[in-house]
């Protein structure tokens, strides 16, 4: 069954430092999202994608935060200064068709900023 | 806005027994509504969804929810629950035609022998 491909799956990086989350989506998906899950609490949309650029993206999802599709497979989530806060499950997800939102997720990518 | 409620964060049960686990929304507009599952180290995985037409829908591993719009939920349930079902479940909504999901904290289903 096609999946979602992301890496790393685990980040540790220092306060500042620029990380890049990277995702391969299913190959014939057309849309695709960042979702995020800090310790404890809810999963949270960050920014959906389509046609190279950003659909819809959350308040969470400020000027530290942009996204990528350099390639036509990799679709990348660069955080430019991390801090404390931004430590969490990184989620990519992709689907193929507009409307029904059935999204197929990554294992995720654990970041930890110290 | 959308908010979505999972009661429950942890629920212990012994295997063969019956489960519910409970999810509420608030939306004031028509809502599609699911139920993914995370087994442990693993992504999301859709277990099912409801989006329109009868309002029980099944998953092929036994379980199946409910949406009652007068009650604004979409619990959970199973019969006879497997070890193997253990694992955290989130329930999400998003309303028709929004690119976002907004999921629920999550319940972490624990199946005993």
């Amino acid at each position: 069954e096609p999946e979602v491909t992301q890496t790393p799956s685990h980040q540790v990086t220092q306060m500042g430092q620029e990380v890049i989350l990277r995702c391969v989506p299913i190959s014939n998906h057309l849309y695709f999202y960042w979702y995020r899950q800090i310790l404890g609490q809810k999963v949270e949309f960050l920014v959906s994608f389509y046609n190279n650029e950003i659909s819809e993206k959350s308040e969470i999802f400020d000027d530290q935060f942009s996204v990528e599709r350099p390639d036509g497979s990799n679709f990348t989530l660069k955080i430019r200064s991390t801090k404390l806060e931004d430590s969490a499950m990184y989620f990519c997800a992709s689907h193929r068709d507009s409307g029904a939102n059935v999204l197929t997720f990554g294992a995720g990518s654990r970041l930890t900023v110290l | 806005a959308q908010s979505v409620t999972q009661l429950d964060s942890q629920v212990p049960v012994f295997e063969e027994a019956p489960v519910e686990l409970r999810c509420n929304y608030s939306s004031s507009v028509s809502v599609y509504l699911f139920w993914y599952v995370q087994y442990p180290n693993q992504g999301l995985q859709l277990l099912l969804k409801y989006l329109s037409g009868s309002t029980l829908v099944e998953s092929i591993n036994g379980f199946e929810a409910e949406f009652n719009k007068s009650q604004t939920s979409f619990h959970l349930r199973k019969p006879s629950v497997h070890i193997s079902d253990t694992a955290e479940y989130f329930c999400a909504v998003s309303e028709g035609g929004s690119e976002k999901l907004v999921f629920g904290k999550g319940t972490k289903l624990t199946v005993n022998p």
